[in-house]
């Protein structure tokens, strides 16, 4: 099955670029979501990429998609404090969604 | 749209007791989802519904979970016994279909504490 991993852990700046990392098993999947979390709540969809696009600008949000190394990237410009969450990369696998780990973004001012 | 609304927020039990979830999705979205959320594990699908049927429950982890679907605004999850291992955040989510235009709406959770 799919399995999605994200490094825990990312700390930066405010007003620097944030970079989340994310990699996925499973070639057939058609496509990649990133999710946001914040403190007491449940998860909200920031952007998906379909699997035959590279990248995709979204405001301050750049996805990245690299099929062959199974490899998708989210990254965040300007970050600011409100950014400050758990960000969670997600793959399809038919009618269901696997979520990685999530990577802890902390921003400080 | 109030969205998915998941009671009750905070529940803490015994080990041995019984568990009950609660979901209520989305108005008009078929599909429903129940994940469990841990440090060790993150977010883990458990099962899903269609139409009020379940269709994948490869991730419930023993037969002391069970998930019901009685009718399109209403499902449990319910544990039996409950273990200290089952202490987590469980999330409900509901969905229009699975492709991109359909994104997941999750509820705020509910986090679980069995001693």
């Amino acid at each position: 099955g799919e399995d999605v991993e994200q490094s825990l852990f990312l700390s930066v700046r405010e007003g620097d670029s944030s970079v989340i990392n994310c990699t996925y098993t499973d070639s057939s999947s058609t496509y990649l979501y990133w999710y946001k979390q914040e403190p007491g709540a449940g998860l909200q969809l920031l952007t998906y990429i379909f699997s035959n696009m590279d990248m995709k600008q979204d405001q301050r949000l750049t996805v990245l998609l690299n099929k062959k190394d199974k490899h998708l990237s989210l990254r965040i410009a300007d970050t600011q404090t409100g950014d400050s969450a758990i960000y969670f990369c997600a793959a399809n696998q038919g009618g269901k969604l696997i979520f990685g780990q999530g990577t802890e973004l902390s921003v400080k001012p | 749209d109030a969205g998915v609304i998941q009671s009750p927020r905070h529940e803490v039990t015994e080990m041995g007791q019984e568990v009950t979830l609660r979901c209520k999705p989305i108005s008009g979205h078929d599909y429903l989802f129940w994940y469990r959320q841990t440090m060790m594990r993150g977010l883990e699908l458990l099962i899903y519904f269609n139409n009020n049927v379940p269709i994948d429950d490869s991730g419930m982890p023993e037969d002391r979970f069970s998930a019901k679907m009685p009718n399109a605004s209403f499902s449990t999850l319910k544990i039996q016994p409950s273990e200290p291992r089952d202490s987590a955040v469980y999330f409900c989510a509901s969905s229009t279909g699975t492709g991109p235009n359909s994104p997941l709406h999750f509820g705020n959770g509910t986090r679980l504490t069995v001693t």
